[in-house]
């Protein structure tokens, strides 16, 4: 089975600095993994994904995020924070293989507040 | 516009009032999929369909239905809502189930059942 943490459920950062949203995964298989991000009242948006290839993957935004194997991280990195970065991110997984049938694990969420 | 829309986008309602919602895409997509949200427990899947008339249960399946009649919709039936089932819903679509392919999502449906 895989499964997804974040660690921390709300990140607070100052308007012009780092962010760093921590996802941690556990497959079985080698794990395509995405982040999604959700505005209030909206759905969600794919930031960024990582399927094979390089494993610092640039998304929108000025969002990126760094596959690790050995340490089975995707965090998610933006290296100056704007006040429209606020929202709830979800980290994702689905198995590169097998019987998934499309299906992505989700974490349970970090919401991010951006203060001025 | 390519988009996932979902109908209605809140509701409340009382236990054990049957209630659909509805969930249409214009991508011509194979793959369609239910999605509660509920805090510190992120999105979980109830019902997945991989094309018409072939649907399959997600990780939380109990209380809900689904059909997949025609390729485009695909909606959500609530036989008799509990206070349990209160949450925020998604939809999904993609083209197929590859890794490759994204999944869209509609806005979402805020269900409280009193």
């Amino acid at each position: 089975a895989q499964s997804v943490t974040q660690l921390g459920s709300h990140v607070s950062v100052s308007e012009g600095a780092l962010v760093l949203l921590r996802c941690n995964y556990s497959s079985s298989v080698p794990p395509y993994l995405f982040w999604y991000v959700q505005y209030p009242n909206q759905g969600l948006q794919l930031l960024l994904k990582y399927t094979t290839g390089a494993t610092l993957v640039k998304g929108i935004n000025g969002f990126e995020a760094e596959f690790k194997k050995s340490e089975t991280s995707f965090h998610l990195t933006k290296p100056s924070a704007h006040m429209s970065d606020a929202a709830e991110y979800f980290c994702a997984v689905k198995r590169a293989g097998g019987t998934s049938y499309g299906k992505l694990t989700f974490g349970q969420g970090t919401i991010l507040t951006v203060h001025p | 516009e390519a988009q996932v829309t979902q109908n209605p986008r809140y509701l409340i309602t009382v236990t054990g009032k049957k209630l659909t919602v509805t969930c249409s895409q214009n991508m011509n997509h194979e793959y369609m999929s239910w999605y509660r949200q509920d805090p510190g427990l992120g999105l979980r899947q109830i019902y997945y369909s991989m094309n018409v008339e072939v649907t399959d249960k997600g990780d939380v399946p109990e209380g809900y239905k689904v059909s997949r009649k025609e390729k485009r919709n695909f909606p959500l039936i609530l036989e008799s809502p509990s206070p349990n089932q209160t949450s925020l819903y998604f939809c999904a679509s993609s083209l197929g189930t590859g890794t490759y392919n994204e999944q869209f999502f509609g806005p979402g449906t805020r269900l409280t059942v009193l």
